[in-house]
């Protein structure tokens, strides 16, 4: 049973267009973390949100944890082709904090 | 300060060997963890190991284990290797027990069996 769902799976749009990636489970989070990764890379943190309704921005992209701590959402304003890549949430479970489970993914390409 | 680096970056086996991949976690970082990301399944968690003992250990048979050194680096070891075991294995650290869980990744070593 994947826990975290990803929606879209895969996102192909041009230069300059705004998208939101959603992260969903029916179980709650302490946190819920977001990295992208690209080919023949390992992920890379982008950020962490803890709680319930909170909102953080990284230069054009923005995160959101859902009040419950169930979803979460990316949303990137003018998207650039170094926006390129597969993004993942992840987030603790099992009891264990250090345990992450990751999504499903969304694989996005940003043509120029 | 010089992130997460692991080794070989690409190994090549055949069904039935082993594989050895290396990590080194990010210097002050005690926890090291072992993810594989194949083609299909996403990233799956493995192993955990912080101050040299096995935290946690994902679904995952006996033939997949590991240890922690005493300067905190890693192995993973596969035996008995099967063809699904091909796969990204990604190693990542963190402060461990007394910090967050905000892990950061190496960049993986690709594992093929043939």
């Amino acid at each position: 049973t994947q826990l975290l769902e990803q929606s879209p799976q895969f996102l192909s749009i041009q230069e300059g267009e705004n998208l939101t990636v959603y992260c969903n489970s029916s179980s709650v989070f302490s946190s819920l973390q977001w990295y992208r990764q690209e080919p023949g890379e390992g992920p890379v943190l982008l950020v962490t949100v803890v709680t319930g309704g909170e909102v953080k921005k990284l230069k054009r992209l923005t995160f959101q944890f859902g009040d419950a701590r169930k979803d979460s959402s990316l949303h990137i304003t003018a998207a650039q082709p170094g926006d390129t890549g597969l993004y993942l949430c992840a987030g603790p479970y099992g009891g264990a904090t250090n345990k992450l489970i990751f999504g499903t993914g969304t694989l996005l390409a940003v043509q120029p | 300060e010089a992130g997460v680096t692991q080794s070989p970056t690409h190994l090549i086996k055949t069904r039935g060997q082993q594989a050895t991949l290396r990590c080194s976690p990010i210097s002050g970082h005690t926890s090291v963890y072992w993810y594989q990301q194949a083609l299909g399944l996403g990233l799956q968690f493995l192993l955990w190991y912080d101050e040299g003992e096995e935290r946690n250990r994902g679904n995952f048979p006996p033939r997949f284990s590991g240890r922690q050194f005493p300067n905190y680096s890693s192995e993973l070891n596969v035996n008995a290797l099967e063809l699904e075991d091909s796969a990204l294995y990604l190693c990542a650290s963190s402060v461990g027990l007394a910090g967050d869980n905000e892990q950061f990744f190496g960049p993986g070593t690709r594992l093929t069996v043939l």
